[in-house]
């Protein structure tokens, strides 16, 4: 069965900052999609960056990066010049073949301005 | 386009109560799913449907049902509700194929807050 790990229960950063959550995942499948998403307190789920596990160029969204490393079946979200709304829930995610959504644990990420 | 629309937005159901959680999308989406997500956690699948007519279970069915006699709508039913069911409720669509894993891909609801005493 896939799962998805995010080891750090809460990060925080000061404005400006760059801050790198982390996710590992187990899949026996080749080729899959990873992806970030953000859930701020109004409970709404937004796509952040995703991520195919073929291509070996990190996905790049604005000031929202990856670091995939398939080997290690490691996906990390770097978030560059952290700014006062990037607070909410960060959710890790793996799509399965029959089309599943398959979530970790979540980090809270908090900004200090 | 509305998108994915769930209602009601709060609900508070005593023990032992049913109710059923409306879930409607514009979309024309063949696929669509019910997710739960406990306090600081994140959402697991509960129950997912490929098209009207069929539906299959996810991750933590017991305790819920559903149906899908349309592709618009995929309704939740709890019955006999428990405590262990206080969660906020996601409905989810997606068009399939390829285009899932596009930004024009999984659609989620503003999600239901469900409260059991």
């Amino acid at each position: 069965a896939q799962t998805v790990t995010q080891s750090q229960p809460e990060m925080s950063v000061q404005e400006a900052e760059t801050v790198t959550l982390s996710c590992t995942y187990d899949t026996s499948e080749s080729d899959y999609y990873l992806f970030w998403y953000k859930q701020p307190p109004s409970r709404q789920m937004i796509l952040v960056i995703r991520q195919e596990a073929y291509k070996q160029q990190n996905a790049t969204e604005n000031r929202f990066s990856v670091n995939f490393q398939k080997a290690a079946k490691s996906f990390s979200l770097k978030i560059s010049d952290s700014q006062l709304g990037d607070a909410a829930m960060y959710f890790c995610a793996y799509i399965t073949g029959a089309q599943k959504l398959v979530f970790g644990q979540g980090t809270r990420l908090t900004i200090n301005p | 386009n509305a998108g994915v629309t769930q209602t009601p937005k709060f609900r508070i159901l005593k023990i032992g109560q049913s109710m059923t959680l409306q879930c409607t999308q514009d979309m024309n989406h063949n696929y669509m799913y019910w997710y739960r997500q406990d306090p600081g956690m994140g959402l697991k699948l509960i129950y997912y449907s490929v098209g009207a007519g069929i539906t299959d279970k996810g991750e933590v069915p017991n305790g819920y049902n559903v149906s899908r006699s349309t592709t618009e709508d995929f309704p939740l039913r709890l019955e006999l509700a428990a405590p262990s069911q206080t969660s906020v409720y996601f409905c989810a669509s997606s068009p399939g194929g390829e285009e899932v894993h596009t930004r024009r891909g999984y659609t989620f609801g503003s999600g239901t807050r469900l409260t059991v005493v």
